[in-house]
Order: C-alpha cells, then sequence, then structure tokens
C-alpha cells in the first residue's frame, strides 16, 4: 500500500504568479485534507474534500482554491502568490474506518 | 468554534526522565483529539488518538494521552524519553462546525531531550 505522495517537493514563485500543488491520497481514502505550515508554526487548515465536495474550509482567502479528482487525488492552486504563502504545504488523506489522517511529505513553497 | 492551546513551547529534558506535554481545547462540538510528531524536514506522524471510549489511549513509540473531558485537556506523557524523542509535537482536534469539517492544529511544542 502506497503512503500520500506530494508533488513538487520544493518550488520557487515569484509574487503574483500562480501555482498548482499535486497529492496522491492512500488507497481507499476518499478525503483529502490541505494544511499550510509556514516556518516555526503549526499545520493551518485550508480545506478538506470528501468524494469530490468541498466540506470544510479553513479561514484563508477565495484565491486558494481546490480539486479532488474521482480517483482521489487532489490539487491546491494558489492565485496571486504573496511574500506570506512561502511555507510548507501538507496533504493528508482520511481512513475512513478509524478517521485518522497520514501526511505527505509536503511542498516546500517559496514566493520571492 | 474549536481551537487549540499547547501550554509549552519548548519542554527540555533530560534522557530517560518523564515527560508531559500539555494540550487543552475548546469546542462547542464533540471532536476527535490527535498527537502528531515532526522530525525535522518531514512530514507529520500520527503518535495517538482519542475518538470514543477509553480516556486512556496508548500509541507509538511507548507515549500515551488521557482525555480529560471536564479541564478539556489532552496531555500527552512518556515514563522515560530518548534522545531520538527530539522533534516537534503537535495536538490537534477535529470536528463537525459551522463552515464543514475542520482539523485544528496547536502551535506546538519542541521537545529537547538532552544526555
Amino acid at each position: 500500500e502506497t503512503g500520500v505522495t506530494q508533488s513538487p517537493t520544493h518550488l520557487i514563485k515569484t509574487r503574483g504568479q500562480q501555482v498548482t500543488l499535486r497529492c496522491s491520497s492512500q488507497s481507499g481514502h476518499n478525503t483529502v485534507s490541505w494544511y499550510q505550515q509556514a516556518l516555526g508554526q503549526g499545520p493551518q487548515f485550508i480545506f478538506q474534500y470528501y468524494r469530490e465536495e468541498e466540506n470544510g474550509r479553513g479561514n484563508f482567502p477565495p484565491r486558494f482554491s481546490g480539486l479532488q479528482f474521482p480517483n482521489y487525488s487532489s490539487e491546491l492552486n494558489v492565485n496571486a502568490l504573496e511574500l506570506d504563502d512561502s511555507a510548507l504545504y501538507l496533504c493528508a488523506s482520511t481512513n475512513p474506518r478509524d478517521n485518522e489522517q497520514f501526511f505527505g511529505p509536503g511542498t516546500r513553497l517559496t514566493v520571492l | 468554534a474549536q481551537s487549540v492551546t499547547q501550554l509549552d513551547s519548548q519542554v527540555p529534558v533530560f534522557e530517560e526522565a518523564p515527560v508531559e506535554l500539555r494540550c487543552n481545547y475548546s469546542s462547542s462540538v464533540s471532536v476527535y483529539l490527535f498527537w502528531y510528531v515532526q522530525y525535522p524536514n518531514q512530514g507529520l506522524q500520527l503518535l495517538l488518538k482519542y475518538l470514543s471510549g477509553s480516556t486512556l489511549v496508548k500509541g507509538i513509540n511507548g507515549f500515551e494521552a488521557e482525555f480529560n473531558k471536564s479541564q478539556t485537556s489532552f496531555h500527552l506523557r512518556k515514563p522515560s524519553v530518548h534522545i531520538s524523542d527530539t522533534a516537534e509535537y503537535f495536538c490537534a482536534v477535529s470536528g463537525f462546525n459551522t463552515g464543514g469539517f475542520k482539523t485544528i492544529f496547536g502551535a506546538g511544542t519542541r521537545l529537547f531531550v538532552k544526555a
């Protein structure tokens, strides 16, 4: 059973650009969540997708958007990048049997 | 709304000593509670979780936590720590409220085990 994978590992963008981050969930997990973890802080909940529908959202502006595909993989899109968007972005898929989240290794985004 | 407070930002402790990392939460709905560990430049690994049932939860690597509903706490304990336990530890709560399902993490506690 493969774990949660994320791509790319690292990414450098400039202010105002757009970025797409990708996540492949663990087999059998139909729920995917995205988090932003700034340096030295805890992860901040961005949103969660269940069966291709957003079913929970944290305090992030609309320029943070997402998609979940029929195979339960997911994308996080961020438009009009700002310097404060520099962070580690974590994806997690949830085991529906016990609500345990399995985290990917993250994508390190740097906005210059 | 849910919130999580980890009461200590850093906890230094000597090897083989006991440790407690404190976590308080607030929520108007029933929640699930979790502790995660994060090693440098890695993602999060689940240590243990409380969903329901027994309030004393045992996890991996010798860690355990006790859910105290009256004090809204979920403190993490280990009777004897090792150097390899040096890492960042996060408490988290998950549950449904306005806006859907959310998971809220605390700011983290840095455990530093000294020889």
